[in-house]
């Protein structure tokens, strides 16, 4: 059974910085692309960031580009996003997606139960 | 970047139900669309792919279709576990975005 869980959520004031991690299971994790995707509070899912299996490419969403990194560490079936310079409109809860394929176009089959984040003073 | 517009963003309707939402693309995406469904306080749940394919499990009462521009997430007879949220996303190119969300709430 695949299983993601996210951890790392907390409240950072803003210019903060924060690591994500979403352990993963049930699967063959070096195989797969991953994802974080978010929601701010009452609002839609925006997507952040993605890395390929291998770890050796990566896509940023101009919201965070510069400021986030994702990365991966396929020996403890491990995904990363660290924060840096965090601002209000980061606030949300973050979830970690699996891509159906090692292909950057397939869809997310599975979400772990997200973490949040709240960057306020 | 690929805009997704849903509609109805609001759905109220009865349970046995027939239920149609609508997601356009800004460009055309072949049959790069995925539906997600996400309950209130849960993660979203992945139903369909290349805009008509169900994902394993996925009550056939569900259906998709569409290709290019215009898509439409259909479910034939509304039961009391899809009152729900559903998002619409492309995965055509980068950056990978989502419609706005339709919430179907119960008459």
């Amino acid at each position: 059974e695949v299983q993601l869980l996210e951890s790392g959520g907390d409240l950072v004031q803003p210019g903060g910085s924060l690591r994500l991690s979403c352990a993963a299971s049930g699967f063959i994790f070096s195989n797969y692309a991953m994802s974080w995707v978010r929601q701010a509070p009452g609002k839609g899912l925006e997507w952040v960031s993605s890395i390929s299996g291998s770890g050796g490419s990566t896509y940023y969403a101009d919201s965070v580009k510069g400021r986030f990194t994702i990365s991966r560490d396929n020996s403890k079936n491990t995904l990363y996003l660290q924060m840096n310079s965090l601002r209000a409109e980061d606030t949300a809860v973050y979830y970690c997606a699996k891509y159906g394929s090692g292909s950057y176009y397939d869809p997310f089959d599975y979400w772990g139960q997200g973490t949040l984040v709240t960057v306020s003073s | 970047d690929i805009q997704l517009t849903q509609s109805p963003s609001f759905l109220s309707a009865s349970v046995g139900d027939r239920v149609t939402i609508t997601c356009r693309a800004s460009q055309g995406i072949s049959s790069y669309l995925a539906w997600y469904q996400q309950k209130a306080g849960k993660a979203p749940k992945f139903l369909m792919y290349a805009a008509s394919t169900l994902q394993s499990g996925v009550p056939s009462r569900f259906s998709g279709s569409g290709s290019g521009t215009e898509f439409t997430l259909t479910i034939s007879s509304l039961q009391p576990e899809d009152f729900a949220t559903y998002y619409c996303q492309q995965f055509n190119s980068y950056p990978l975005t989502f419609g706005g969300g339709t919430k179907v709430e119960i008459k």
